[in-house]
């Protein structure tokens, strides 16, 4: 089974701050990599798709990237309704599924 | 507007079944397009992938939890459905229904959650 890696596993921030997340595979290079956001008490939303790909309704703020076994999610000026808990999502042999384990984002 | 639903019972006992159903409105199942999947969330804890099918009925399990679960689909209700057998308290979650655009190979419509929880 592939397994996901994240880091920090929690950040304390300050709005405006450029925070930056990062998610590696046990193995392999999947191609498939999303992010999301999670607040208490909801579904999760869908912020990036295909380790790049800013999923629509999304602001700007948020973008994925990779380098070489790392995949990245930055959010460049963190805003107040940033503050939650951020997954990644590997479907390395689609539609097979691997969620990391997650990265509290909350208030300096 | 796609919206999907979860229902089935909130409270389960140990060694049964944990039966749920998705139904999806504003949207078909029968599209060549899409994925359903479930998620489960224990309280407090990361989300977990439970498994995906297509119209076909073709299903995708994890494998931690392959040898228990059942999915199943019926394009002509427009739902899907989850079947964990021999649950314990460790299954106790908040069970998500969502929708994989084959394009996408993410998940980006969720229900809302339904809480179901294990115990006598």
């Amino acid at each position: 089974d592939i397994q996901m890696t994240q880091s920090p596993s929690s950040v304390s921030a300050s709005v405006g701050d450029r925070v930056i997340i990062t998610c590696r595979a046990s193995q392999g290079l999947p191609n498939w990599l999303a992010w999301y956001q999670q607040k208490l008490g909801r579904a999760p939303r869908l912020l990036i798709y295909g380790t790049s790909g800013l999923q629509s309704g999304v602001p700007s703020r948020f973008s994925g990237s990779r380098s070489g076994t790392e995949y990245t999610l930055t959010i460049s000026s963190l805003q107040p309704e940033d503050f939650a808990t951020y997954y990644c999502l590997q479907a390395g042999t689609s539609p097979l599924f691997t969620f990391g384990p997650g990265t509290r984002v909350d208030i300096k | 507007q796609l919206q999907l639903q979860e229902s089935g019972p909130g409270l389960v006992e140990p060694s049964e079944t944990l039966s749920l159903t998705c139904t999806v409105s504003g949207g078909s199942l029968s599209s060549d397009s899409y994925y359903w999947g479930w998620v489960r969330q224990p309280p407090g804890k990361g989300l977990e992938w439970i498994g995906t099918i297509y119209y076909t009925g073709t299903t995708y399990y994890s494998p931690s939890l392959k040898s228990r679960v059942t999915m199943s689909i019926d394009t002509s209700k427009n739902q899907f459905s989850l079947n964990l057998k021999s649950v314990t308290a460790a299954d106790t979650a908040v069970f998500y229904c969502a929708r994989s655009p084959v394009s996408l190979s993410a998940f980006d419509s969720w229900g809302q959650g339904a809480l179901v929880t294990v115990s006598s």
